[in-house]
């Protein structure tokens, strides 16, 4: 079974630094691009960042360009989302979720951790 | 960036019914258009991608259509299971980006 489990969510203030991680099982994880997408409370569902099967391409979300990094490890199935100078708009909910092919389309996602920036 | 624009913000139905959910984007995507269903708390589910077709899994009582800027999801006879908040996305162009959304609630 394809599963997919995000850690490192939790309270920070602003301008901290927090680390993600998604930890993937199921499926051949270097053969497939991955990406992150979030959801702010009451808000709906934004994209934010991709990063191809051998970790050689990147895109970001221009919200959060300069200041995410997107990085995966292979030997360990684990695909990672370093975020500094966070922002309170920010706080989300942060999905992994694992593209279809290089179409990038998502069709396995985690069910998220969550990210509180406040003071 | 493309903007993705869903109507209505709302549909307020009974189990049975039938629906079309709309998905406009800013400019010409193609085919390159995806609906996800997320329901809270859980995680959200490919219903369709390159706008028709059905991802694994997908009931036949959901289809996608549409090309260029205008796109449709409609769902045939509405299950309780139905009931959530529906998203377009587009792969045409970076950024991807998402719709507001349309959520699906039991009258």
């Amino acid at each position: 079974e394809v599963q997919l489990l995000e850690s490192g969510g939790g309270f920070i203030q602003p301008g901290g630094s927090l680390r993600l991680s998604c930890a993937a099982s199921g499926f051949t994880f270097s053969s497939y691009p991955m990406n992150w997408v979030r959801q702010a409370p009451g808000r709906g569902l934004e994209w934010v960042s991709v990063i191809g099967g051998s970790g050689g391409s990147t895109y970001y979300a221009d919200s959060v360009k300069g200041r995410f990094t997107i990085s995966r490890d292979n030997s360990k199935n684990t695909l990672y989302l370093q975020m500094n100078s966070l922002r309170a708009e920010d706080t989300a909910i942060y999905y992994c979720a694992k593209a279809l092919d290089y179409s990038y389309y998502m069709d396995v996602w985690g069910k998220g951790t969550t990210v509180t920036v406040s003071s | 960036e493309i903007v993705l624009t869903q109507s209505p913000a709302t549909l307020s139905l009974s189990p049975g019914e039938r629906t079309t959910l709309s998905c406009r984007a800013s400019q010409s995507v193609s085919t390159y258009l995806a609906w996800y269903q997320h329901k809270p708390g859980h995680a959200p589910r490919l219903l369709f991608y390159d706008s028709s077709n059905r991802a694994t899994g997908i009931p036949a009582r959901f289809s996608g259509s549409g090309s260029g800027t205008d796109f449709t999801l409609t769902i045939s006879s509405l299950e309780p299971e139905d009931f959530a908040v529906y998203y377009c996305q587009q792969r045409s162009n970076w950024p991807l980006t998402f719709g507001g959304g349309t959520k699906v609630e039991i009258k």
